[in-house]
């Protein structure tokens, strides 16, 4: 069983502070890592799809950096927006299954 | 583009009687399909593989006859809970891969399960 751990669980900011956190997964074995942005009621939306050590991806205010040799993503939101509470999902794509194993997620909430 | 809708959003039924839950993808063709099951406060877990045309692949642990998967055409797939019982209760979601870089999931909205 492949292991995707996130962290914090959940997090409160104030509206303009910035924020990242953590997703872990397994150092072998990489394809490709996942980010999903999913707001209550919705579908999980695809943020970024990273598949190099060392990548960094931005999308506006939100950017995702990789480090495929130690195991881990880091995701920021710069000068975070109430529309920025969600929970943020990462998955991890191993060569051989080829099926998405995601963390438990950390839930953002950005207070006005 | 890329969207996928799942129906119910919600629903509430007996112990023992069966569940449909329909997964379409929209302006897109998808071959294969994923089913995923989440509990409170954990991760969303496969169940199952939707292959257009042929059998489902069942994650371990995942009975095959209680949770039946069809995939009839290109846009549809289907999960059925089978003689549902209150431990079956839990957010039921479906994905398709899209074309995009690392296969990128487009989910559905989710359909959440109460079994009385």
């Amino acid at each position: 069983i492949l292991n995707v751990e996130q962290s914090p669980q959940s997090l409160h900011v104030q509206e303009g502070d910035s924020t990242n956190f953590t997703c872990s997964f397994p150092s072998s074995n990489f394809y490709a890592l996942h980010w999903y942005r999913w707001e209550t009621a919705k579908s999980p939306e695809a943020l970024f799809v990273m598949t190099l050590n060392g990548d960094e991806k931005k999308k506006g205010r939100i950017s995702a950096t990789l480090n495929t040799k130690e195991g881990y993503s880091y995701l920021y939101i710069k000068g975070s927006q109430p529309e920025d509470s969600a929970t943020y999902l990462c998955a991890f794509l191993s060569g051989s299954a080829r099926q998405l194993t995601f963390g438990s997620g950390t839930q953002l909430t950005v207070l006005p | 583009g890329a969207v996928v809708s799942q129906h119910p959003s919600w629903v509430i039924c007996k112990s023992g009687t069966s569940v449909k839950i329909e997964c379409r993808s929209l302006d897109f063709q998808a071959t294969t399909m994923f089913w995923y099951r989440q509990f409170p406060k954990q991760s969303l877990m496969l169940m199952a593989t939707s292959n257009e045309g042929s059998k489902a692949t069942y994650e371990q642990g995942v009975e095959k006859d209680k949770f039946l998967i069809n995939h009839a055409s290109l846009t549809l797939s289907t999960l059925t809970v089978t003689s549902a019982h209150p431990e079956d209760s839990s957010f039921y979601i479906c994905s398709a891969p899209g074309r995009g870089q690392g296969d990128t999931q487009y989910f559905g909205p989710g359909t959440r399960l109460t079994v009385l």
